[in-house]
């Protein structure tokens, strides 16, 4: 069965610094990648996904995130973070189980970032 | 398009007693999902469904029960609430199309079982 590891649960940064969340799955197969956020207060939303191709993916709001398949991660980037990326990040993992689709989420790290 | 509705938004319930939370898309997605968010524990997947007439239990359904008779809705009942049904609820459908598509999730309903 796979499973998500997210092994930041709680992040405190200042405005400008650069963020970097880990997320590491494990699955032997195929795998999509996914980050989702969720601000305070509302549904997760897509940040950045993975299907296939070049491994750096670039998503929304300046975010970042690496496949490397050799170490089974996927670790979510920013070079300079604002306050309003204050929220909570998810890993998820969407492969094939039983002939269907199956997403498996981390259990979230939550980003503070101080002004 | 106004993506993936969910009704209630907050419900307070007493044990024992019984509530369908209402899941709708208008996306004519196949695939639908229910989770449970509860604090530090991410989200579990309760029940999902590929398509109408369609459904199948995730990591926790125990407690709940899922219906699909139509590709638009999704509605998830507790029969008998439980304390341990505490949670934030969220709805979500994807396309589910081989290339594999994000899910889109609705805003939650806050439930507490008192």
């Amino acid at each position: 069965a796979q499973s998500v590891s997210q092994h930041n649960h709680h992040v405190i940064l200042s405005e400008a610094a650069s963020l970097e969340l880990g997320c590491n799955y494990s699955y032997g197969g195929t795998v999509n990648l996914f980050w989702y956020v969720q601000y305070p207060g509302q549904h997760l939303q897509l940040l950045l996904k993975y299907f296939s191709g070049d491994p750096l993916v670039k998503g929304i709001k300046g975010f970042e995130a690496e496949f490397i398949k050799s170490k089974f991660s996927f670790n979510l980037r920013k070079p300079s973070v604002q306050w309003s990326d204050t929220a909570e990040y998810f890993c998820a993992v969407n492969a094939p189980s039983g002939g269907y689709q199956k997403v498996t989420f981390g259990t979230g790290t939550k980003l503070q970032v101080i002004p | 398009n106004a993506g993936v509705t969910q009704t209630p938004k907050f419900r307070i319930l007493k044990i024992g007693q019984s509530m369908t939370l209402q899941c709708t898309q208008d996306m004519n997605h196949n695939y639908m999902y229910w989770y449970r968010q509860d604090p530090g524990m991410g989200l579990k997947l309760i029940y999902y469904s590929v398509g109408a007439g369609i459904t199948d239990k995730g990591e926790v359904p125990n407690g709940y029960n899922v219906s699909r008779s139509t590709t638009e809705d999704f509605p998830l009942r507790l029969e008998l609430a439980a304390p341990s049904q505490t949670s934030v609820y969220f709805c979500a459908s994807t396309e589910g199309t081989v290339h594999m598509q994000p899910q889109h999730f609705g805003d939650g309903t806050r439930l507490s079982i008192l």
